[in-house]
Formats: C-alpha cells, structure tokens, sequence
C-alpha cells in the first residue's frame, strides 16, 4: 500500500531466534500499530504507538517487543520465537480522521 | 471478552443478490465504527465508516446501518458482485485515531 512498507514480506525461522520486522511509513502519521491476523481469531492488536518512543501494549504482547526511534520506523521484535507466533502480521497507521491504513503485511513461520 | 462480534462467520451471496453483515458491540464508548475488507495475501483497506450521530451512511453500493439503541451496526453490499468476493471486517474505536478493535472477520463469497 502507498505510504506503508513491511520487510521482509515472508520469513522462515527456527524456534527460539529473535526476530525483527520492520514498518516503514512515508506519511508522517503519529499513530503506528501492530496487528496479528489468524483464522478463527480476526485481527489482534499487539502493540502501538503514538510518537517516537511512545509505545504501549496490545491484548496480545506477551512475547513481543516494539521500538519506535523515528516516526518513520516501528520495529517489532520476536524475542525467542515459538511456534505460537507463526502468523501474518500487519502494520497500520492512522492519522486522525482518515482511520488505519494497513501494509500488505509479513507472513511468518516458526519452525 | 469479545467486544466486537460478527455475524455470520460465512456468508455466500449470488450475483447481484444484497450481502448483508452484521456486527454487535459492547463498550458504549465506542464512537467510530469503520468496516474494512480484504482481499488474499493484501492488508485489509478501509471500506466505509460511521460515527452514531446518523443511522445510516451510503457509498456507491456499500451501506453501513447503525442502531445505538441494540448497539449494533451492519454492511449492506446492493447489487453483490464476483469481485466482491473477500473477508470483511467489522471494528469499533472510542476515536478516528484511537486503536481499533476488530471483530473476527466473515468470509463473503458472490457466485456467477
């Protein structure tokens, strides 16, 4: 999507590595989040953010990690991968009126 | 606690037939009411949203309802189409730019 980049867009890993992926947005919206999407369970929040160094938890951040050192960037870190973390995980911004914009997002496997 | 739900969970629509989804809420603070739809392997794209001052809001063939009262809101999809064929999403906010929270998604398939 224009504006919202996610890298790598799949990735294979072995359980128990750390794992960063990376949101990169050209908007320069204050908001960023961090959704997970799996059957059955629709899209969860894990972790936002509403400034540089401004993050705070989702309802599902146990085992996950942010960092937002410019507006541009959002880390998310998988501190030791486990097979429960194979998802698709999308990134969204938001600027206020217009909603969440979504990336195409990064599709994750835990082996 | 589930605090949007939707229904159903699937739903098959012949060509040109009226798709309707229905989602049901909560928290009473919510007061942005937006539905997306995705398509495979893509992000989901906002599709048309609502705030509770009007009951209804129209855009080309996608129709949200809203009925604060039951706390409940629907998509209508006139004139349904193949291309049509994705995963909706219902989701609600307590603001435009506060975190959504978003139901489970349903399945819409439109047959030829």
């Amino acid at each position: 999507d224009a504006g919202i980049t996610q890298s790598p867009r799949h990735k294979v890993t072995e359980t128990g590595t750390p794992v960063t992926l990376r949101c990169h947005q050209t908007e320069n919206h204050r908001y960023m989040y961090w959704y997970r999407q799996d059957p059955g369970h629709g899209l969860r929040l894990i972790h936002y953010s509403y400034g540089v160094k401004d993050t705070d938890k989702g309802e599902v951040s146990d085992g996950y990690s942010v960092s937002r050192s410019k507006t541009e960037d959002f880390l998310l870190t998988l501190e030791s991968a486990t097979s429960s973390q194979t998802s698709v995980y999308f990134c969204a911004i938001s600027a206020r009126l217009y909603g969440y914009t979504f990336g195409s997002g990064t599709r994750l496997t835990v082996v | 606690q589930q605090q949007v739900k939707q229904s159903p969970q699937s739903l098959i629509v012949q060509k040109g037939g009226i798709s309707i989804i229905n989602c049901a809420y909560e928290n009473t603070a919510f007061d942005y009411f937006p539905w997306y739809q995705q398509f495979p392997g893509k992000g989901p794209a906002l599709l048309i949203a609502i705030r509770p001052d009007v009951s209804e809001k129209k855009e080309g063939r996608f129709t949200i309802s809203f009925n604060k009262s039951a706390k409940q809101f629907s998509l209508h999809i006139m004139d349904s189409q193949p291309g049509d064929s994705a995963t909706y999403f219902c989701a609600a906010s307590t603001g435009a730019n506060s975190k959504l929270t978003f139901g489970k998604g349903i399945t819409l398939s439109v047959r030829p």
